[in-house]
């Protein structure tokens, strides 16, 4: 099984709303990503966890707040969001080692459109 | 500053017709490479991974390279179908030793299409 379950796959939020978005994965992975997808841009690596502590933070505004509960979950919290936070969110896993280990699994997105 | 560069940014080809992507990045201490399959509004699918030690990966129809003191990496597809259309995007993973600092950069992705 390689697969990495996001939910929900749509979104839609007021600015003053709280949300948030979830991703799931039973591969054994303990690197969890999450990335930001606008339209007709690659993606931008937002988070990083490894054996469940956050590692990287790409200077997210705190508006995004993630949360890795286990080694199986990713959460990430959404609060006072701006419309410029519309865009596909793409949560991703991987193994933590050399070689073929980095190959990272990617969940199909959620689309959010923050009105 | 890692930059990833693809060009073309499009490609229109024929059926059947063989092709190479092309991949550049300005940092030559890279960990690995990926190539990634994006079809519209979905999440990536890895194709195939290039470890920095490595000079091409096969996998099918799908051939990729990388020479890492010139930055620069392609992707050959073989006797392309229409089911190949997508987005393919290269990143580069760098980081400490592959560990938790481990991150990719992503390039901008090559359009592509493939005419029956």
């Amino acid at each position: 099984d390689t697969e990495v379950t996001q939910t929900p796959k749509h979104l839609v939020m007021g600015m003053t709303n709280k949300k948030s978005l979830k991703c799931e994965q039973h591969m054994g992975h303990r690197a969890m990503y999450w990335y930001k997808q606008k339209a007709k841009k690659p993606p931008e690596l937002m988070f990083v966890y490894s054996y469940e502590k956050l590692s990287i933070n790409e200077s997210v505004p705190s508006r995004f707040s993630p949360e890795c509960p286990n080694s199986s979950l990713l959460n990430l919290h959404l609060h006072a969001l701006q419309p410029e936070d519309s865009a596909l969110y793409l949560c991703a896993s991987s193994h933590i080692g050399q070689g073929q280990k980095n190959i990272q699994y990617f969940g199909a997105g959620t689309r959010l459109s923050v009105l | 500053k890692q930059e990833v560069t693809q060009i073309p940014a499009a490609l229109s080809v024929p059926e059947g017709e063989n092709l190479v992507l092309n991949c550049s990045f300005t940092d030559s201490a890279i960990y690995n490479l990926q190539w990634f399959r994006q079809d519209p509004g979905k999440g990536l699918t890895s194709l195939l991974l290039i470890q920095s030690s490595q000079r091409e990966q096969t996998s099918g129809r799908l051939n990729a390279s990388l020479d890492k003191s010139s930055g620069r990496s392609t992707l050959y597809i073989a006797a392309s179908q229409p089911g190949d259309s997508a987005t393919y995007l290269c990143a580069v993973g760098w980081g400490f030793s592959g560990g938790s600092n481990y991150k990719l950069t992503f390039g901008k992705g090559t359009l592509l299409t493939v005419n029956p």
